[in-house]
């Protein structure tokens, strides 16, 4: 089955405590990306990877570090988490960038974090 | 400025009603749209896309209009069933020199039967 995984799928931490949510898929898709859902805000877009060793910086990318030494894997890394990095958090991947086709854009179920 | 918003937060319907949900964006050059549903403690799933070069496009159920005189993109979602509660929201693919989506806030579906 297609799909993409992350885990945990929710976590209470500790301010300043490094912690890593890990993101897999196994359709090959080279595109994959990470996103923050906070109420009134939608999806904003943290770190973005267009293939393997390639990564760069989305609208957000303050206080998170990325990944991408596996095609497979986007490991999402927050090295000293802060309250305000409490949100509901997603991995993506696709195909091309911009996920055109029906067939090509596929979201992780979510990550719940709480920063206390 | 480049965003993406929707109209109405939440919308209540009656199960067998069709629903609209509208959505605003600001980006004139914007060539390609994507609604999305969202269920309760799950990612966004796909449900339709639409390019700028169409207005209309159908699938099964839904039905996506996009008005780019005024900027406005609707999904009109005929003979709402309960399982269509969830939230939904538009983006739209910005046509810059960094092609990327946006995405807008969210609009929840309430279906009453």
């Amino acid at each position: 089955e297609a799909q993409v995984t992350q885990n945990p799928r929710y976590l209470i931490t500790v301010t300043g405590k490094k912690l890593t949510v890990t993101c897999s898929q196994n359709m090959n898709h080279e595109y994959m990306s990470w996103y923050r859902q906070d109420p009134g805000l939608g999806l904003r877009q943290i770190y973005y990877s267009m293939n393997v060793e390639v990564t760069d910086k989305g609208d957000v990318p303050e206080g998170y570090k990325v990944s991408r030494k596996e095609k497979r894997n986007f490991p999402l890394i927050l090295e000293s988490p802060s309250p305000n990095q409490t949100s509901l958090y997603f991995c993506a991947s696709s195909l091309d960038r911009r996920g055109l086709s029906q067939e090509t854009q596929y979201f992780g179920p979510g990550t719940r974090l709480l920063v206390l | 400025g480049e965003s993406v918003g929707l109209h109405l937060p939440t919308l209540s319907v009656q199960e067998g009603d069709n629903s609209i949900i509208n959505c605003a964006y600001s980006n004139s050059a914007s060539d390609y749209f994507i609604w999305y549903k969202q269920e309760s403690g799950k990612g966004p799933q796909f449900i339709i896309d639409i390019r700028s070069n169409m207005d209309k496009r159908q699938g099964q159920r839904v039905t996506v209009l996009l008005n780019k005189t005024v900027k406005h993109l609707s999904l009109q979602i005929a003979a709402t069933q309960p399982g269509d509660s969830a939230v939904y929201f538009c983006a739209e693919n910005l046509v810059t020199s960094f092609q990327k989506l946006v995405f807008g806030t969210g609009t929840r579906l309430l279906v009453s039967p």
